[in-house]
């Protein structure tokens, strides 16, 4: 079973910039998560999907930041304008549609910005 | 505030040594889980505990849900290097449907050869 894919690994913009990072979920999970980690802590979650709705966004900084998950597949998660403290990596994961059921992560986008 | 609280945040033991590490709430909790997480990769779960008073055993690691299911513990025994990591706990709040899964900070944990 394939895992859950991101890219790009790695991406180093400057201040002010915009950048966008895509995710394929698991085959047939139909919850996908956003989740932003700095460094040395735990993921914070930005945006949950099930299927192409929104079910919860309350920590995402509408202002600069965007999700959508359009046929309710892949998702894609922009920043504009990026400021330094967005600096940190952007995990995507996917679950089967229940309350604690397990969430498998992809390897995650590493964003710095300068 | 942080409704998910690990402790400790950073440990650094000599192979062979136990430990526990804690993750503590005011919240009640559906279900906690346990991650492990390595540099450059995604968080892995250990286990997922779901009844109050649950103990579930993954052959050195022992993981405990509190009574009132707020918190939960992860003992290790006769800890190794390849233990090395940082430690997640997530929960799925009570009655919160179909809410993303919370995490706390972790606990950075190394095991010295």
């Amino acid at each position: 079973e394939a895992g859950v894919a991101q890219s790009p690994r790695y991406k180093i913009i400057e201040k002010r910039q915009s950048v966008a990072f895509w995710c394929n979920p698991i085959s047939g999970h139909a919850t996908l998560y956003w989740y932003q980690q700095i460094l040395g802590q735990g993921p914070k979650l930005l945006i949950q999907f099930q299927n192409n709705g929104v079910v919860d966004d309350s920590q995402l900084p509408k202002d600069r930041f965007s999700a959508e998950r359009l046929k309710g597949v892949d998702s894609t998660l922009k920043i504009q304008p990026a400021k330094l403290e967005d600096s940190a990596v952007y995990l995507c994961a996917s679950s089967r549609p229940l309350s604690g059921t397990e969430a498998f992560f992809g390897q995650g986008t590493r964003l710095t910005v300068v | 505030t942080q409704l998910l609280e690990q402790s400790p945040q950073f440990l650094s033991i000599q192979e062979g040594e136990n430990l526990t590490v804690y993750c503590n709430s005011s919240s009640v909790f559906s279900s906690l889980q346990w991650y492990r997480q390595e540099p450059g990769e995604g968080p892995v779960l250990l286990v997922t505990v779901v009844t109050g008073g649950e103990v579930k055993k993954l052959k050195r690691l022992t993981f405990q849900f509190g009574d009132a299911r707020k918190d939960s513990s992860l003992h290790i025994t006769a800890a190794q290097p390849g233990d090395t990591g940082l430690y997640l706990c997530a929960g799925a709040l009570w009655g919160g449907g179909a809410d993303g899964l919370t995490f706390g900070k972790g606990t950075h944990l190394i095991i010295q050869p």
